[in-house]
């Protein structure tokens, strides 16, 4: 069974960098195909995919936040770690970390979320 | 990178079909059959309905359905009940290597 956790601070201020990590059990980003990503979603309003990775170090970015994000991965702790520089308000939301299968373009399964508040 | 277009409300009566549209550009949905939907119930985690278009997971209801022609992905739920009352979501491949999410259809049954 996949599953997958979120784990990080619920505030943060303005202009800080967010750590977050998704610990995840059942699978390894070893195998080839396999990615774990990240996707969010502001309070009321629609999901926005950030980042994905893959085992060899294969990674891509949402193009509008790409200058923010970076994403990496710890295989021996099955991890993957999201940090998104220069935070707004507007960066609050809930945070998803996801699963991907090999030849399979859809995200399955998904973490609960982590709600992340942006205030000073 | 836009949104995928969907419509904010689609609504029907138990047992009826309904369909969620989802548009996109010749940069995803115009080159790609890497469609997926999602279902997303208040406070929960999204889950995946359909991908690649048109399969579904291991233990989706087949009353659960998906499609495309040209920019145009479509959700259909046929035999309406009441527990697929939710958010849905499309999401797209796009030819930069990255995805993409649609707008998000909320359905209500009447």
């Amino acid at each position: 069974q996949i599953t997958l956790k979120e784990s990080g601070p619920t505030l943060v201020k303005p202009t800080q960098t967010l750590t977050l990590t998704c610990t995840f059990s059942g699978f390894s980003l070893t195998t080839n195909g396999v990615a774990v990503g990240w996707i969010r979603q502001p309070p009321g309003q629609a999901l926005e995919w950030l980042a994905l990775t893959y085992r060899n170090d294969d990674k891509s970015y949402s193009p509008s936040l790409k200058n923010r994000l970076n994403i990496s991965t710890d295989t021996s702790k099955n991890q993957v770690v999201l940090t998104m520089t220069n935070v707004d308000p507007v960066d609050t939301a809930t945070y998803y970390c996801v699963h991907r299968r090999p030849r399979l373009f859809g995200f399955d399964p998904w973490g609960q979320g982590t709600l992340v508040t942006v205030s000073s | 990178q836009s949104a995928l277009t969907q419509p904010a409300s689609v609504s029907g009566s138990p047992g009826q079909s309904i369909t969620i549209s989802c548009t996109g550009t010749s940069g995803d949905l115009g080159i790609y059959n890497y469609v997926s939907w999602y279902q997303q119930h208040p406070g929960k985690a999204p889950t995946l309905m359909i991908f690649d278009v048109s399969n579904r997971p291991s233990g989706v209801s087949n009353r659960f359905s998906g499609s495309k022609s040209g920019y145009t992905a479509s959700l259909t739920i046929s035999g309406l009940q009441a527990e697929d009352e939710a958010d849905y979501y499309c999401s797209s491949y796009t030819r930069s290597s990255t995805y993409v999410f649609g707008t998000g259809t909320k359905v209500t049954v009447l």
